[in-house]
């Protein structure tokens, strides 16, 4: 089945640095790939999503990059703020019927 | 206002007893799915509903069981089965054809006494 990992497991940035998380994937049939932010005692938040036929995405400060080819992905977070700091989680799926698979997670923390 | 809501935010659970946790969403989305999360890990699925009345088991559903007799309704019955119960309990959403996109609520921690 479906294995995705992801790293770093932490990962600690100055304000205003950027932040980059790494995820790879093992189902090359895999074509969506959501990011999810989850402060602490909350829920997962999705923030940003991209699908198999583009190769980037943005949304202001966040960006998302796939190479499908390497079967992997990452989360590029600029101007980091923070606000920004939380557990990411990427994820995998095949299909609109086949289980979301997640990573274990990366624990970001924006230093002031 | 639309969303999910998760209750009890915490709930104790005592030797022997079983405990539901509520999950509700008025988004009108036909699929409901309950996660597991266990501090430094990631989200492991216990069970999903694509369907009213039709619910299917995840990877790790053993010492749990639900319902979904409504749409907008599915809860979690953690039942004394269940040896290691402790854990952050997340329920999420989607909608029809687009399963993969999924919604979660605030969670329930679940601790025993």
């Amino acid at each position: 089945g479906e294995n995705v990992e992801q790293h770093p497991s932490t990962l600690s940035v100055q304000e205003g640095d950027s932040a980059v998380i790494k995820c790879t994937y093992s189902d090359s049939a895999s074509n969506y790939f959501p990011w999810y932010k989850q402060e602490l005692g909350k829920g997962p938040q999705l923030i940003i999503d991209i699908r198999s036929n583009v190769g980037e995405k943005k949304d202001q400060r966040i960006a998302v990059t796939l190479n499908k080819t390497a079967k992997h992905f990452s989360l590029h977070i600029t101007e980091t703020q923070p606000e920004d700091s939380a557990v990411y989680f990427c994820a995998a799926s095949k299909t609109s019927y086949d289980k979301v698979i997640f990573g274990p997670g990366t624990s970001l923390s924006v230093i002031p | 206002d639309g969303g999910i809501t998760q209750s009890p935010k915490y709930l104790f659970r005592k030797e022997g007893q079983n405990v539901t946790l509520s999950c509700e969403q008025n988004l009108n989305h036909d699929a409901m799915y309950w996660y597991r999360q266990d501090p430094g890990q990631g989200l492991r699925l216990i069970y999903y509903s694509q369907i009213v009345n039709d619910f299917q088991k995840g990877d790790i559903a053993e010492g749990y069981s639900v319902s979904r007799e409504k749409k907008e309704s599915f809860p979690l019955t953690v039942t004394s089965a269940q040896k290691n119960p402790t854990a952050f309990y997340l329920c999420a959403s989607s909608i029809e054809g687009r399963e993969e996109t999924q919604y979660f609520g605030p969670g329930t921690r679940l601790l025993v006494l």
